[in-house]
Parts: C-alpha cells; structure tokens; sequence
C-alpha cells in the first residue's frame, strides 16, 4: 500500500527552526517527486515547492525561497522540510504529496496523488 | 502568480442533489487542473486530475470539465460522505496555487 507517514506535531519559539520528515511506504522516493504543500487554519492550501527524489532537485515557492530547504535521504525512503526563522503566521498544518504525471492529449500534467496525514506545527511565544 | 477564484464558496445542499463547483483563473491554463478534496481534519484526496480525469478509486457521480481559464466539478448526486470542502489546484505554472476552496454542506 503506497503512503506517507509524517512526523508528529511540533511546538516551537518565534525564530526556531523546524524539521518535518515524510517517509514513504510501498513505493521508491526516488522514482518520484515530492511536493510539499501547507495549511493555515481556516485557510486555502498554500504550495511550498517539490524536491525530485530521484537527484534532489528542488523548487521553491519564492514565498519561502529564503528559509525553507527540503532534503532526501534515499536509503531510508525520507523527505525532509526545514523551516528557518519561524513566525505565528508559519503555524499550519504541513503535508508532503507524492507528484505523479500522466499524459493529457500530447501534454505531461502532474498531479499529487498521495498525501502524508500532515504535521501540525504550532510557533508561540 | 495564477490566482483561482471558486465559486461559491458555501454551497447548501441535500443528499440526492446535482451540485456543480465552478473555479476560474486569471489566465489560461490549459488541461493543467485538478481538484481535491478535503474533510475537517484530514489531507486533501485528488478526485480529478487534468480537468477530467477520474483518479482511480473515485467513485463516478464525480465529474469534471473546461478548458482555458474555466472549470468546473460537478456532483450528480451527492451523498452523505461528499460533504466536505473542495479545492482546485493549477499546475500549469510556478508557484502552484490552489483555490480558496467551496464548503458543500447541509
């Protein structure tokens, strides 16, 4: 069964840092990219970037360009998320996707079929 | 950025109904759309990818359609488990944006 699990909940200071991992299950990291996608509360999901886990390519939303950095490390089928300099509006629910394509006419499209459950990341004073 | 507008953003419904979700972009974006969706507490779920296709597993009242800048999901009718709230999310361009979301409920 292909899935995600993520790390647990996290409370953290204004200025910490924090690290979610994502671990995959029944399938290879490497053969897929993966997205990582946060959540205010009572808000729309918002895209943070995706790292190719086959070469660790990344891409990063310019929103978090400057303090997010996601890793991989293929022998233990996990991604990592780092947050740096976390503030109250970096509260949210933070999930990990599994990107997959498929092909739309003559076109490629990506699509994330599969999601970690979330990690609730709480900063506060 | 490619901003998505959904409309609307509740939608009063009963089991049984024909229920259609519209989202709009602020430019063409081609086949490059997908729609989730989402319950109090839980990830988001893909219904449908590239405007129309059904990801495996979703049952077939789910439905989509458009092309260009608007897009529609529609519902033929809906049961207890489909209230929840569903999002559209673009991928034809950098950074990948999702709508704010329409809120099915009772």
């Amino acid at each position: 069964q292909v899935q995600l699990v993520q790390s647990g909940a996290e409370v953290k200071k204004p200025g910490a840092s924090v690290k979610v991992s994502c671990e995959a299950s029944g399938y290879s990291l490497s053969g897929h990219a993966l997205h990582w996608v946060r959540q205010a509360p009572g808000q729309r999901l918002e895209w943070m970037g995706w790292i190719n886990g086959g070469n660790g390519n990344t891409k990063y939303s310019q929103n978090f360009q400057d303090r997010v950095t996601f890793t991989r490390d293929t022998s233990a089928n996990t991604a990592y998320l780092e947050l740096s300099s976390l503030r109250s509006e970096d509260t949210a629910v933070y999930y990990c996707a599994r990107d997959n394509n498929a092909f739309w006419g003559a076109i490629l499209i990506d699509y994330m079929d599969v999601w970690g459950e979330g990690t609730t990341v709480t900063v506060s004073s | 950025d490619i901003q998505l507008t959904q409309s609307p953003s509740f939608l009063s419904a009963s089991v049984g109904d024909r229920v259609t979700l519209t989202c709009r972009a602020s430019q063409d974006i081609s086949g490059h759309l997908a729609w989730y969706q989402q319950k109090p507490g839980k990830a988001p779920n893909l219904l449908i990818y590239g405007v129309s296709t059904l990801q495996s597993g979703v049952p077939s009242r789910f439905s989509g359609s458009g092309s260009g800048t608007e897009f529609t999901l529609t519902i033929s009718s809906l049961q207890p488990e489909d209230f929840a709230t569903y999002y559209c999310h673009q991928i034809q361009s950098y950074p990948r944006t999702f709508g704010q979301g329409t809120k099915v409920e009772v």
